[in-house]
């Protein structure tokens, strides 16, 4: 069974561009969740999909935004980016919203913003 | 607060046992997650122990979990180089569903 896949892997960007990562999951798992990690904040909830619909979000500004697709498929956007968005960014699955899922995480996409 | 106290760094000799620590700070923790990161590399997850439970082996791999402390461990037996990693300890919270919170981190280095 494939793992998660994040695409893509390397990513730089200038300060006020917009960006789109994209993340799927594996095979039969509808949740996705999105993480940002960095040196200094390490790793911090961004938001989860489940059925196409945003279930829990994390304390990021609305710069920040993501969906889920029927296949469940999700992407992120992040909208003027600034110098801070400079980050590994990383894609999680898991089979269903119940608890004793546990997460299965993608390799990520570094985003590099100059 | 939100805080998952982890300590920075642990050396070791190859052949040695491995103890990480973790402190968490909700005790409406339900699963408490360990997860291996490589350089370059995404998250692996090691092991996972739901709140209730008090001890969990996986191989070389063994949890302890003391909910009254709130204080979490990892020990990894007969530690070998290929281990050298930063590992994660997570919570997963009650009202969290997938949500996870984080620990800093702890970059076990393992010599010959």
């Amino acid at each position: 069974k494939a793992g998660v896949t994040q695409t893509p892997r390397y990513l730089i960007k200038t300060r006020g561009q917009q960006v789109t990562l994209s993340c799927s999951p594996i095979s039969g798992h509808r949740s996705v969740s999105w993480y940002q990690q960095t040196p200094g904040q390490g790793l911090q909830f961004l938001f989860e999909y489940f059925s196409e619909t945003q279930r829990n979000k994390g304390n990021f500004p609305g710069r920040f935004s993501g969906r889920q697709f029927s296949n469940s498929r999700s992407e992120m956007n992040v909208s003027t980016l600034e110098l801070g968005d400079s980050a590994l960014y990383l894609c999680a699955s898991s089979p269903s919203g119940q608890e004793v899922a546990p997460l299965h995480f993608g390799n990520g996409t570094r985003l590099t913003v100059t | 607060g939100e805080d998952v106290e982890q300590s920075l760094f642990l050396s070791v000799r190859e052949g040695d046992s491995s103890v990480i620590n973790c402190t968490y700070t909700d005790s409406s923790s339900t699963y408490l997650y360990w997860y291996k990161q490589e350089p370059g590399a995404g998250l692996q997850l090691l092991t996972y122990i739901f709140s209730n439970m008090d001890m969990k082996q996986d191989q070389r791999l063994t949890v302890l979990l003391n909910k009254k402390d709130k204080h979490l461990s990892l020990r990894i037996a007969d530690t070998q180089t290929g281990d050298s990693a930063i590992y994660f300890c997570a919570e997963r919270r009650a009202t969290g569903f997938q949500k996870l919170v984080f620990g800093t981190g702890t970059r076990l280095l393992v010599s010959p």
